[in-house]
């Protein structure tokens, strides 16, 4: 059964400071893995796809990193700004086609 | 484009009645998958339909239930509705079933009292 673990469960950084957001996932027969932004209260808004095929992704001040071998994952944010609060969740597509989720990092970036 | 929309948005239901939840796609988007999400549990896969097929289901007991139609919209049910169902219910579409990005409508936060 796949397990994806985040780490940290929260993390609370300085405007401008660059982070980085760990996902690990036990079972590396995956599709792809995505990384996720949520809002309190809202629903699940994508930030980057990684086919299991690729290395990395990126969109503007985010990179995310796949090494399936190791069943790891990394979400780097740069120059972190106030609205990048939120609680981040990376998902596995694993083999059997089922999406299990990690249980999240609350980021909270302070002005 | 318009994204994923969840109807209805907020409702407030007792133990024992059953519920129905609606969600439309992205246009084009013929997999919708859906997801209960708790602070207890986190997010939870309930199942994922493609081309109005099951394709998927995860370990939810039979109360929960969904289909999908031809236009690929789909809806879920839960009968007899109790206490620790009350939760966030989210739909996704994408693409394909195996390798599409997903996109995530606002959800359907159900309240059972």
């Amino acid at each position: 059964k796949q397990e994806v673990t985040q780490i940290p469960a929260a993390l609370s950084v300085p405007e401008g400071e660059n982070l980085v957001l760990n996902c690990s996932f036990t079972d590396s027969a995956i599709y792809n893995l995505q990384w996720f932004r949520q809002d309190p209260g809202k629903g699940l808004t994508s930030l980057l796809l990684i086919q299991s095929s690729q290395r990395e992704q990126t969109s503007g001040r985010l990179n995310a990193s796949l090494d399936k071998s190791s069943g790891r994952s990394t979400l780097y944010i740069a120059a972190s700004q106030p609205g990048d609060s939120a609680t981040y969740l990376c998902a596995v597509k694993g083999s059997n086609y089922k999406l299990t989720f990690g249980k999240g990092t609350l980021l909270t970036v302070n002005p | 484009k318009a994204g994923v929309t969840q109807t209805p948005r907020y409702l407030i239901k007792t133990r024992g009645q059953q519920v129905t939840l609606s969600c439309s796609p992205i246009s084009g988007h013929r997999s919708v998958s859906w997801y209960q999400q708790t602070p207890g549990q986190g997010l939870q896969f309930l199942f994922e339909y493609f081309s109005e097929t099951q394709r998927n289901k995860g370990n939810f007991p039979g109360r929960f239930s969904g289909r999908q139609f031809s236009n690929s919209r789909s809806e879920m049910n839960v009968s007899t509705l109790e206490l620790g169902d009350s939760a966030l219910y989210l739909c996704a579409s994408s693409l394909g079933v195996t390798t599409g990005e997903l996109f995530f409508g606002e959800g359907s936060r159900l309240t059972v009292l």
